[in-house]
């Protein structure tokens, strides 16, 4: 079945450091790759999303491009704030419907002054 | 333009008892999805309602069920509540078959004691 692997939490950074969240998935056929943002006591938004390979989904700063070769979707940014601290969820869904979701286990980002 | 709604927004119950939960969708959306997030963990997909009918379902006993209405709102119904049912309650809309992005609500929080 599909599954989605995040790298474990918490990350905490500097107020401008670079942010680097690694994602790798596993799924029959091709699936949409998808970033949610949680913020504390809050539902999930959509961060940024990509439906194809190597497309890039972007939003807010923060990026992620669709690696077919290395089942992948890193999130990255470059200079991360403090307003950026939330829980980050990678996610799979089958491309072209509004499919169930496979989310990850999520990350934390601490970001300090 | 309102995007997903849920009440309550928080919720005590006692083992034993039945709970239901309210979602009104993104306007325009007709497809409602239903997921329960567990604390620290990733949300998991309940079920996902199109047309008045369940039309997908993840791995949930029969405990769990759901009703959509005509004007696409869908209900949540948990019975014979047990502890490990304590969790946030997430819905999510979409288009139905015009899009692939899901749109999350802000959540219930369940607590069972």
């Amino acid at each position: 079945g599909n599954s989605v692997t995040q790298m474990e939490g918490p990350v905490t950074l500097s107020e401008e450091a670079f942010l680097t969240i690694n994602c790798t998935y596993t799924a029959t056929g091709y699936p949409s790759l998808f970033w949610y943002v949680q913020y504390p006591g809050e539902g999930l938004q959509l961060l940024l999303k990509a439906t194809k390979a190597d497309d890039k989904g972007s939003n807010k700063g923060f990026e992620a491009t669709y690696r077919k070769e290395t089942t992948s979707f890193h999130l990255e940014k470059g200079s991360v704030q403090v307003s950026d601290s939330a829980v980050y969820f990678c996610a799979l869904s089958k491309t072209g419907t509004a499919s169930k979701l496979t989310f990850g286990t999520g990350t934390r980002l601490q970001v300090t002054l | 333009d309102a995007g997903v709604t849920q009440s309550p927004t928080h919720l005590i119950k006692t083992r034993g008892q039945q709970v239901t939960l309210r979602c009104s969708p993104k306007s325009g959306h007709d497809t409602v999805s239903w997921y329960q997030q567990a604390l620290g963990q990733g949300p998991q997909f309940i079920f996902q309602y199109y047309e008045e009918e369940e039309r997908q379902r993840g791995n949930f006993p029969d405990r769990f069920s759901g009703h959509q209405f005509p004007n696409y709102s869908s209900e949540l119904n948990v019975n014979a509540l047990l502890l490990g049912d304590s969790a946030l309650y997430l819905c999510a809309s979409s288009p139905g078959t015009k899009g692939d992005t899901q749109y999350f609500g802000p959540g219930t929080r369940l607590t069972v004691l």
